[in-house]
């Protein structure tokens, strides 16, 4: 099955701790992003990799890092997490393509709920 | 200036009834555009893709006018089930980032 995987999906943490959030695609797709969802923000942008070890900033990159040593993998590391981080976190994937064609919908992995207390 | 915008709602409409939803974007470059819906706390799922001019998918169609830099979705006979909130999403495809509108809540009222 297709499928965009993130882990963990709850994660409470202290201010300070640093964690990882793993995200993994199984679509060969070559670009992956992170974004994160605040109410009344919208989703926002945080890095994306357009390939292996490829990544950029995105909207809200401040206290976020990434990195990109596997087309499948892309996780997402908060150094020093602080409170201001606590958000709705998605992984996403997109680009195929496809008898020359190339498709840029984006598949969403189930979210990662982050609390930083 | 926002790159996307859409009416925020919410739209309370009747099951049965036909409900349009627009989005501007402030990029010319875009030159892809989709449709996701997203139900509480849950991932944004691909409704609607629109590479060309528009797309028709059963009782939903996008349309695309770029003189004018917007989408719309229309759904038609409204159902219960399509209660959720719509994303609008555009992407230059010269560029590397997708800009997402903030959504628009939907409810379908028995």
């Amino acid at each position: 099955e297709a499928q965009v995987t993130q882990n963990p999906r709850y994660l409470i943490t202290v201010t300070g701790k640093k964690l990882t959030v793993t995200c993994s695609q199984n679509m060969n797709h070559e670009y992956m992003s992170w974004y994160r969802q605040d109410p009344g923000l919208g989703l926002r942008q945080i890095y994306y990799s357009m390939n292996v070890e490829v990544t950029d900033k995105g909207d809200v990159p401040e206290g976020y890092k990434v990195s990109r040593k596997e087309k499948r993998n892309f996780p997402l590391i908060l150094e020093s997490p602080s409170p201001n981080q606590t958000s709705l976190y998605f992984c996403a994937s997109s680009l195929s393509r496809t008898s020359g064609r190339v498709r840029y919908e984006q598949y969403f992995g189930p979210g990662t709920r982050l609390t930083v207390t | 200036r926002k790159e996307v915008e859409q009416d925020p709602g919410p739209f309370n409409v009747p099951e049965g009834a036909t409900v349009a939803f627009n989005c501007t974007y402030s990029n010319s470059a875009s030159q892809s555009f989709f449709w996701y819906r997203q139900d509480c706390r849950k991932e944004p799922k691909l409704l609607m893709s629109v590479y060309s001019s528009g797309n028709e998918d059963g009782r939903f169609t996008a349309q695309l006018n770029r003189a004018s830099q917007y989408i719309s979705l229309l759904i038609r006979d409204s159902k219960l089930s399509d209660s959720a909130t719509y994303l609008c999403v555009a992407h230059p495809n010269t560029g590397n980032q997708f800009y997402f509108g903030t959504g628009t809540s939907l409810t379908v009222i028995p």
